[in-house]
């Protein structure tokens, strides 16, 4: 059984170019959270996606974007970078939606750092 | 709004020792509090939970309580060893937005 995979693990981008980060689930999950998580912070909640639909979105602006595909795997999509997106980005698969408790498995994490 | 307040933000003790870190939760609603460890540049990872309808739950040197009516659960390690020493989150489920709020975290030091 694998676990959650993220691509790429470190990359650097400039303010105002576009990024997009890769999550593969753990098998047999369906259900994929994404997760920013400021150097020194918590992860805060950017969206989680069920069967290939948004279910569920935290504060984050309209430039974090995201999608599943069938095989469950995820992106999300950051536009027009600013410095504060400067994070660790966390991917979680689940079994089922968080909000029937499942728990969540987080992969590695992509480090960007925006300049 | 949704918040989930934890304290201490580090803690140092001495390896044997017992160490313990609070959270409270503002959603009356959240129904499961996880903990996590994450090691310096590694992935959160799942050590404990708990649902509401228990108020203790322990597995061997860790163990979680959770009070409802008050808002708080707390993580308890006993006889800590150097390989505790990490930062730890609490989070809570926030019911129907899908999403787990997490605290700020402990940075948690065992020294030898």
């Amino acid at each position: 059984e694998t676990g959650v995979t993220q691509s790429p693990t470190h990359l650097i981008k400039t303010r105002g170019q576009q990024v997009t980060l890769r999550c593969s689930s753990q098998s047999g999950h369906n259900t994929v959270s994404w997760y920013q998580q400021a150097l020194g912070q918590g992860p805060q909640f950017i969206f989680q996606y069920y069967r290939e639909e948004e279910n569920g979105r935290g504060n984050f602006p309209p430039r974090f974007s995201g999608l599943q595909f069938p095989n469950y795997s995820s992106e999300l999509n950051v536009n027009a970078l600013e410095l504060d997106d400067s994070a660790l980005y966390l991917c979680a698969s689940s079994p089922l939606k968080t909000g029937n408790t499942g728990e969540l498995f987080f992969g590695e994490g992509s480090r960007l750092t925006v300049l | 709004g949704e918040n989930v307040e934890q304290h201490p933000s580090t803690l140092s003790v001495q390896e044997g020792d017992s160490a313990v870190i609070k959270c409270t939760y503002s959603d009356s609603a959240s129904n499961y509090f996880p903990w996590y460890k994450q090691e310096l540049g590694k992935r959160p990872q799942l050590i404990i939970d708990i649902r509401s309808n228990v108020g203790e739950k322990k597995d061997q040197r860790i163990a979680v309580t959770l009070n409802k009516t008050a808002k708080h659960f707390s993580l308890h390690i006993t006889e800590t060893q150097p390989e505790d020493s990490a930062v730890y989150f609490c989070a809570a489920l926030i019911q129907g937005a899908q999403k787990l709020v997490f605290g700020q975290g402990t940075r948690l030091t065992i020294n030898p």
